[in-house]
């Protein structure tokens, strides 16, 4: 079975601009949460969608935001980049929601902001 | 997990001796704990995970402690080997209400050959 793919891998944007991430979660898995991760404030919980609703959402600003698709499939959205939105971003899927149910992990979308 | 700070803890081990890997949580409602090791460029691998209810748990090779009276957790991984040098996070969540995953930190886990 396929695992969590994230595209693009690698993504290079200056300040101001927006960015969107593609998640694509493993078949059958219907969760899908997403996380930031760098070096000072290690992985840090964005949101997370089940069956195309956010179910739940961490402490960052509203220039984050995410939807989900009918087909399981996740994007995230930053706009109006800042140099501290650069980071790993990772997406993880799970059959369920919850903190509880084990989540697999993409290789994640690495962000760079100039 | 707990903040402990910019650095990330290192631990370096011959090949073939056993690792223990330790992360402290601060939150005592937590009632449910997974260690995930994530390689370079990669994205974070479960490894093994441990409800309150219990003291220890095994898997292959791997083997998690909790003391939640110190609020402790630790991974012991025997038998190291080079494909285990990775970065290792412990998490923790509580099942009431819908709070998502803390993530530790990590701990830098280098196997020397």
């Amino acid at each position: 079975k396929a695992g969590v793919t994230q595209t693009p891998r690698y993504l290079i944007k200056t300040r101001g601009q927006q960015v969107t991430l593609s998640c694509s979660p493993i078949s059958g898995h219907r969760s899908v949460s997403w996380y930031q991760q760098t070096p000072g404030q290690g992985l840090q919980f964005l949101f997370e969608y089940f069956s195309e609703t956010q179910r739940n959402k961490g402490n960052f600003p509203g220039r984050f935001s995410g939807r989900q698709f009918s087909n399981s499939r996740s994007e995230m959205n930053v706009s109006t980049l800042e140099l501290g939105d650069s980071a790993l971003y990772l997406c993880a899927s799970s059959l369920y929601p919850g903190p509880q149910e084990t989540q697999y992990f993409g290789p994640g979308t690495r962000l760079l902001v100039l | 997990g707990e903040s402990v700070g910019l650095h990330l803890p290192t631990l370096s081990v011959q090949e073939g001796d056993n690792s223990i890997i330790n992360c402290a949580y601060s939150n005592s409602a937590s009632d449910y704990f997974i260690w995930y090791k994530q390689e370079s460029g990669k994205g974070p691998q479960f490894i093994i995970d441990i409800r309150s209810n219990m003291d220890k748990r095994q898997g292959q090779r791997v083997t998690v402690l909790l003391n939640k009276t110190v609020k402790h957790l630790s991974l012991q991984i025997a038998a190291t080997q080079p494909g285990d040098s990775a970065v290792y996070f412990c998490a923790d969540s509580r099942n009431s209400g819908n709070t998502p995953l803390v993530f530790g930190k990590g701990t830098r886990l280098s196997v020397i050959a």
